[in-house]
């Protein structure tokens, strides 16, 4: 049982590129979730979804796209990459059962605009 | 939307003291309190939650509490170790959804 897997761990963009960041789980979880991480602060919301084929807007979700094909699958999107994006992304799932089941975080990916 | 404040940033203990971390929130829909402790380079891990229909909850050496009509939460370390040193987060959200507002953290130093 891997639990949330992303990848990749580090990653070097240009300025004005884009590219995908991997989210998968296998604990049959219905919500996933993606937020960034700057140095010094919490964590913020990017996006969610509550099941296959829903996504939905979180805090910051400027710059970024998701789409939620599968329910292991949740990858985050970034289409113009800019130095503000510099960041540590984690991406977290939980089961929707009944009451507050806790969010699973994966190890995060490092990203850094140039 | 919520907005989560914490405080301290810094807190500096000596080993066997008790640490206190506090959280305030904003919106009074928000049910659903957990707290995370984050390793340098790491992910963050649940540590305890609590939920708007309880007071307090304990786990060993670690407690948190709930004041609903202040709008604020705590977290309370006793007996610390070194083991404990790490940033801790406090968030407020719903039980339904969960979108978390996290507050900046906490970076507790337990010196033995």
């Amino acid at each position: 049982n891997a639990g949330v897997t992303q990848t990749p761990k580090f990653r070097i963009l240009k300025i004005g590129q884009s590219m995908t960041l991997q989210c998968t789980q296998d604990m049959n979880h219905n919500y996933m979730y993606w937020y960034r991480q700057d140095p010094g602060m919490g964590l913020k919301l990017i996006y969610y979804s509550v099941g296959a084929g829903i996504t939905d807007k979180g805090e910051v979700p400027n710059g970024y796209n998701v789409s939620r094909s599968t329910t292991e699958d949740f990858p985050l999107r970034l289409e113009l990459a800019a130095p503000s994006q510099t960041s540590v992304y984690f991406c977290a799932s939980r089961n929707s059962g009944q009451g507050s089941q806790p969010q699973h975080f994966g190890d995060g990916t490092r990203l850094s605009i140039l | 939307g919520e907005n989560v404040e914490q405080h301290p940033s810094t807190l500096s203990v000596q080993e066997g003291d008790s640490a206190v971390i506090k959280c305030t929130y904003s919106d009074s829909a928000s049910n659903y309190f957990p707290w995370y402790k984050q390793e340098l380079g790491k992910r963050p891990q649940l540590i305890i939650d609590i939920r708007s229909n309880v007071g307090e909850k304990k786990d060993q050496r670690i407690a948190v509490t709930l004041n609903k009509t202040a709008k604020h939460f705590s977290l309370h370390i006793t007996e610390t170790q070194p083991e404990d040193s790490a940033v801790y987060f406090c968030a407020a959200g719903n039980t339904g959804f969960q979108k978390l507002v996290f507050g900046t953290g906490t970076r507790l130093l337990v010196s033995p």
